[in-house]
């Protein structure tokens, strides 16, 4: 199992409400992603870091946004959430450079809508 | 920009049958990575194999192994002896060696096993 946690693993919300989908590592790795993957279908990023106070957004676009305060520690908020936004969340790490590193993945964050 | 493509959404195999999932992508690069992701039900993303474009030798994991035509831009996994464990999405991915690095997925192919 890899050292990579996300919580909660599974959310109901309701529309309009702030959520906060919490991603940690405690591998040292610098980068980090998320992706958006909706239920057997491929996966699509939407941010990721390079390190600490490094973020950007990824191919999809998404009303989501991400903070890097701590090498260990990459959080995605939705400020208003809306039924648009139900999908499965993975948080992925890696480490950096040009070696041939796998990423590894959370175990997601299933978000519901209503 | 890079893409993957995998044109196989479902595939099935008997059990201790072979299967191959196929993968193309398309890319200016020379140098890149190319991985097989395995998402069982419900669990975790696990790297399957990986292979490096400057290496010509064919990577290989127990059951698993790869057919790389780089020419091609072809990356497809052979599954030998499959077994009820093997079931799950398989994803290709392909990665910059250098720059943003971004793990780039292909759509998926599900991969059920018939005992």
């Amino acid at each position: 199992e890899a050292d990579i946690y996300q919580t909660p693993r599974y959310l109901v919300i309701g529309t309009g409400k702030k959520i906060t989908l919490e991603c940690s590592q405690t591998m040292g790795h610098d980068k980090m992603y998320w992706y958006q993957q909706d239920p057997g279908m491929e996966l699509h990023l939407i941010h990721y870091s390079y390190g600490v106070n490094s973020t950007e957004k990824g191919d999809l676009s998404s009303e989501s946004t991400v903070s890097r305060i701590r090498t260990e520690h990459f959080p995605l908020t939705l400020e208003s959430a809306r039924p648009s936004h139900t999908s499965q969340y993975l948080c992925a790490s890696s480490e950096s450079g040009e070696m041939n590193t796998e990423a590894f993945f959370g175990q997601g964050t299933r978000l519901t809508v209503v | 920009a890079q893409t993957v493509t995998q044109s196989q959404p479902e595939m099935s195999v008997q059990e201790a049958e072979t299967v191959t999932l196929s993968c193309t992508y398309d890319t200016s690069e020379s140098d890149y990575y190319l991985f097989w992701y395995k998402q069982p039900p419900s669990r975790q993303m696990i790297l399957v194999i990986r292979q490096e474009a400057y290496k010509q030798q064919n990577a290989t994991e127990n059951r698993f192994s790869v057919n790389f035509q780089k020419a091609a831009k072809s990356f497809s996994l052979k599954i030998s002896d499959s077994q009820l464990g093997d079931a799950a999405m398989y994803f290709c991915a392909y990665r910059s060696r250098i720059g943003a690095q971004k793990l780039v997925f292909g759509q998926g192919t599900r991969l059920t096993i018939n005992p």
